[in-house]
């Protein structure tokens, strides 16, 4: 009940292509889905972040996709560059100071 | 930007040893966290803490480990005795308020028990 599945373990992308990763969930009283992004040795830092109530956010060059019926959501890395190379985690959490389960992680390569 | 600081970056220790891992959260944060990602594996949630007591904890959080703010400033987690499978990487988090969901990490602590 409180995994978070995501995939997939590893991404290529060349530069200025799309980075898409999935996730799944089962628990439906997760109510905040953020994504991490971390870099070599540094800690998880915050990317962006849904709620249930919107299907889709966008920040940028990132944007969340939100399927609250599939119990899935996922991250689109837009013009993607080498700079975006990192791991990504997904996560969720019943909201406000709760902890948060976080996906495997995926971690992606962007390619000139 | 204020930023969560943990020391030390890397710590060796024996089997059966005592470690003590410190973390200095935000100035003005009120909810704390510990977690732990073994190698190549995914983020663990440890354990939470706010108002000087212990919030939630993981199964992996069992007699072994402890937590304590004892200076207002710093968190610490303390692991008794170490066992080889507590070799990971060990990151505070803290939040600014209970209704605030962005959990701030730690650049995190790598401990290798040998």
């Amino acid at each position: 009940q409180q995994q978070v599945k995501q995939s997939p373990q590893s991404l290529i992308v060349q530069k200025g292509g799309i980075s898409i990763i999935n996730c799944a969930y089962e628990n439906t009283a997760f109510d905040y889905f953020p994504w991490y992004q971390q870099f070599p040795g540094k800690g998880p830092a915050l990317l962006i972040a849904i709620r249930p109530d919107v299907s889709e956010k966008k920040e940028g060059r990132f944007t969340i996709s939100f399927n609250k019926s599939a119990k899935q959501f996922s991250l689109h890395i837009m013009d993607s560059q080498p700079g975006d190379s990192a791991t990504y985690f997904c996560a969720a959490g019943p909201g406000g100071y709760q902890k948060v389960t976080f996906g495997t992680g995926t971690k992606l390569q962007v390619i000139p | 930007e204020p930023e969560v600081t943990q020391t030390p970056s890397h710590q060796v220790t024996q089997m059966g040893q005592e470690v003590i891992l410190r973390c200095v959260p935000i100035s003005n944060h009120l909810y704390f966290y510990w977690y732990r990602q073994i190698l190549g594996q995914k983020v663990e949630f440890l354990v939470s803490f706010y108002n000087n007591e212990i919030s939630e904890k993981s199964e992996i959080f069992d007699d072994q480990f402890s937590v304590e703010r004892p200076d207002g400033s710093n968190f610490t987690l303390k692991i008794r005795s170490t066992k080889l499978e507590d070799s990971a990487m060990y990151f505070c988090a803290s939040i600014l308020q209970l209704r605030q969901e962005t959990q701030y990490f730690g650049p995190g602590t790598r401990l290798l028990v040998l």
